[in-house]
């Protein structure tokens, strides 16, 4: 597709459950973020992913959280052991560059939500 | 502590008229200040930016006005139209971050 893929679109988890979250950026795009988005908040930065270099892991909340990007493309994110304040929308941009004329392009997120 | 903020949780205009959107910022540092539009279920998508060393960029009905002594922003619509309802998010740059304001939730009336 032409667009940043995001999947789930929802998911519904019990508290204490692992769950992970899958993103595809668009074709050639070096850079990826994660960020989610709380009921009523701004975007809040999880992590960025440039290239080949290590990544920008400085918004993950605690240490159940973690990212990977595979191949310089794909990249999920992992929550394990869920909490109910994890509930958000998870959003996933690509950009091709770090210029302000590459803006970012996001995917429809998924929505998670712990029980 | 805030870096970004948009005061205004939500907004309602009449269409055909002027839409003013506000955010404010704290960091002195950021270079580059952007509009992001954002629809219910979908991601935001990029709308307008300005410059920090600009006052003013235009596109279409869109323009962004950006006030650096008063570290304040706006976008203005105009004219405003049903598919303008949408949530307003501000965003501000710092290297390759973006700061995010909470969003304003336009409405436009009929």
């Amino acid at each position: 597709g032409a667009g940043v893929s995001q999947s789930p679109s929802n998911k519904v988890t019990e508290k204490g459950k692992d769950v992970e979250l899958r993103c595809d950026p668009i074709s050639g795009h070096t850079a990826l973020y994660w960020y989610r988005q709380s009921l009523g908040q701004g975007l809040e930065f999880l992590i960025y992913f440039q290239g080949n270099s290590a990544p920008d892991k400085s918004g993950l909340p605690s240490d159940r959280f973690s990212a990977e990007r595979t191949g310089g493309s794909v990249s999920t994110l992992t929550i394990q052991r869920t909490q109910q304040e994890d509930s958000a929308v998870y959003l996933c941009a690509s950009t091709g560059g770090t210029g302000v004329a590459s803006p970012l392009h996001f995917g429809n997120g998924t929505r998670l939500t712990v029980t | 502590d805030q870096q970004v903020k948009q005061n205004s949780p939500s907004l309602s205009v009449q269409e055909g008229r002027i839409s003013i959107l506000n955010c404010d910022y704290t960091n002195s540092m950021f270079d580059y200040f952007l509009w992001y539009k954002k629809y219910p279920a979908e991601g935001p998508t990029f709308l307008i930016s300005i410059s920090s060393i600009k006052d003013k960029n235009e596109d279409g009905r869109f323009t962004v006005f950006l006030n650096k002594s008063a570290k304040h922003l706006s976008l203005h619509i105009v004219p405003s139209q049903p598919g303008d309802s949408a949530v307003y998010f501000c965003a501000a740059r710092s290297n390759y971050q973006l700061i995010w304001g909470a969003g304003t939730k336009l409405i436009i009336k009929p």
